[in-house]
């Protein structure tokens, strides 16, 4: 079975343009979630989606924001892009509610 | 709030030595407890998981950990270690019920030497 796919992989993107992430689940998982992995912040939990529904929600500005589509497919979308934003961006997929979760390799994000 | 604590940043080990990475939580009730490793550039991958039952649980690549409600840890072991290994390991916990919202460690990064 193929795991959770992202792209793009790589991404630079100019300070105050926005961008989006796009998340591929393992067939038959529900649940998306993604995380911010940086250096200095280390992995942080940015929210969760499951039957196209925001289910969590971590402490980030309202600049970031996902959603998910019918066929649990995700997106990510981060507005009015800063230098902080820089970042591997990690989905990661689980069957169902309680269920282990299984990342993907990420987007790696350069803001300049 | 909860919070996991893996107090070694960098542990070195030569190949074939046994290896012990440490991991505390803190948190009202027992969470759900999880190991994933990171390979430079990859995504994580998961090695074992806690939720109930045994307290001591196998995972792949010959890892093991141990639950331990007492000491609120649950510390990472592989009998001998191969020079594959060396990696960033993070320990993460979730709210029992629910695996999707991970709060992370700050990781250990194992260097493996031949």
């Amino acid at each position: 079975k193929a795991g959770v796919t992202q792209t793009p992989r790589y991404l630079i993107k100019t300070r105050g343009q926005q961008v989006t992430l796009s998340c591929s689940p393992i067939s038959g998982h529900r649940s998306v979630s993604w995380y911010q992995q940086t250096p200095g912040q280390g992995l942080q939990f940015l929210f969760e989606y499951f039957s196209e529904t925001q289910r969590n929600k971590g402490n980030f500005p309202g600049r970031f924001s996902g959603r998910q589509f019918s066929n649990s497919r995700s997106e990510m979308n981060v507005s009015t892009l800063e230098l902080g934003d820089s970042a591997l961006y990690l989905c990661a997929s689980s069957l169902e509610f309680g269920y282990e979760q299984y990342f993907g390799p990420g987007t790696r994000l350069t803001v300049t | 709030a909860q919070s996991v604590t893996q107090p070694d940043i960098h542990i070195t080990v030569s190949e074939g030595a046994s290896l012990e990475l440490r991991c505390n939580y803190s948190y009202g009730a027992t969470p759900y407890l999880f190991w994933y490793v990171q390979s430079p550039g990859q995504g994580l991958q998961l090695l074992l998981k806690y939720f109930s039952g045994d307290t001591l649980v196998q995972g792949i690549k010959g890892f093991e950990a141990e639950f331990k409600r007492s000491q609120s840890s649950f510390n990472l072991r592989k009998p001998s270690v191969h020079w594959s290994d060396a990696a960033e390991y993070f320990c993460a916990v979730a709210l029992t019920g629910t695996a999707s919202k991970l709060t992370f460690g700050t990781g250990t990064r194992l260097q493996v030497t031949l």
